[in-house]
């Protein structure tokens, strides 16, 4: 998947425990964005980061969930006291800034969290 | 709310026969479209993309359909073969930001499943 790296790929957690979802992006990219697929539907929308910014984070939940790009290093997304229904598929893309592919949005694999 | 619909969940096509895809939104103001490819444990890969000023683009054996004033789009797959079998998502958006970049609305997905 043109090169971003997710991990880990699974990840279980107990309920009331942290998660903590990573995402590099692909080489040269400056935007990363947070999509959740539930089980039988398609992707949402998170939150949209740049370095040190969040752009736009009208698809988080209020509550538990944060996400941070900083200089260097992964993008995070953070899920604080896990519950049953956290457990989805996250998937982080990452695309150019300013080039005529900006429209393109490259995904990673994906990380399957399970809530127990 | 929905903007961006996928009505059937799923579509079986015998090999070497065309697969259709269907997408409907409700946003007027989307004005660039995407169709992903998603196996199993992996990330959406995508595939070819769609802008409101064209009613058509082709990409070897697919080719996308717009047609803004039903606010409809289509992927043919032709001819199909086992390996397309795979989720298809549809995606829009009303273009970019003002950060640069797009903020794409996903359809729920359609399995394909090509039959040899």
């Amino acid at each position: 998947n043109a090169g971003v790296m997710q991990n880990p790929r699974h990840l279980v957690r107990r309920r009331g425990q942290e998660a903590r979802l990573r995402c590099s992006p692909m080489k040269g990219h400056s935007h990363v964005y947070w999509y959740r697929q539930l089980p039988e539907e398609g992707l949402k929308f998170m939150v949209y980061l740049q370095k040190e910014n969040i752009i736009d984070e009208s698809g988080m939940p209020k509550e538990r969930f944060s996400a941070e790009f900083p200089k260097e290093g992964p993008s995070i997304l953070r899920i604080q006291q896990v519950v049953r229904g956290d457990s989805a598929a996250y998937f982080c893309a990452s695309s150019p800034l300013g080039t005529a592919s900006s429209y393109e949005q490259y995904f990673g694999p994906g990380t399957r969290l399970t809530v127990t | 709310d929905q903007q961006v619909k996928q009505n059937s969940p799923s579509l079986s096509v015998q090999e070497g026969r065309i697969s259709i895809l269907n997408c409907d939104y409700t946003n007027s103001m989307f004005d660039y479209f995407l169709w992903y490819k998603k196996y199993p444990a992996e990330g959406p890969t995508f595939l070819i993309s769609i802008s409101s000023i064209k009613d058509k683009n082709e990409d070897g054996r697919f080719t996308v359909f717009l047609n803004k004033s039903a606010k409809h789009l289509s992927l043919h797959i032709v001819p199909s073969q086992p390996g397309d079998s795979a989720v298809y998502f549809c995606a829009a958006s009303a273009g970019e930001n003002t950060s640069g970049t797009y903020k794409y609305i996903f359809g729920t997905g359609t399995r394909l499943k090509v039959l040899a």
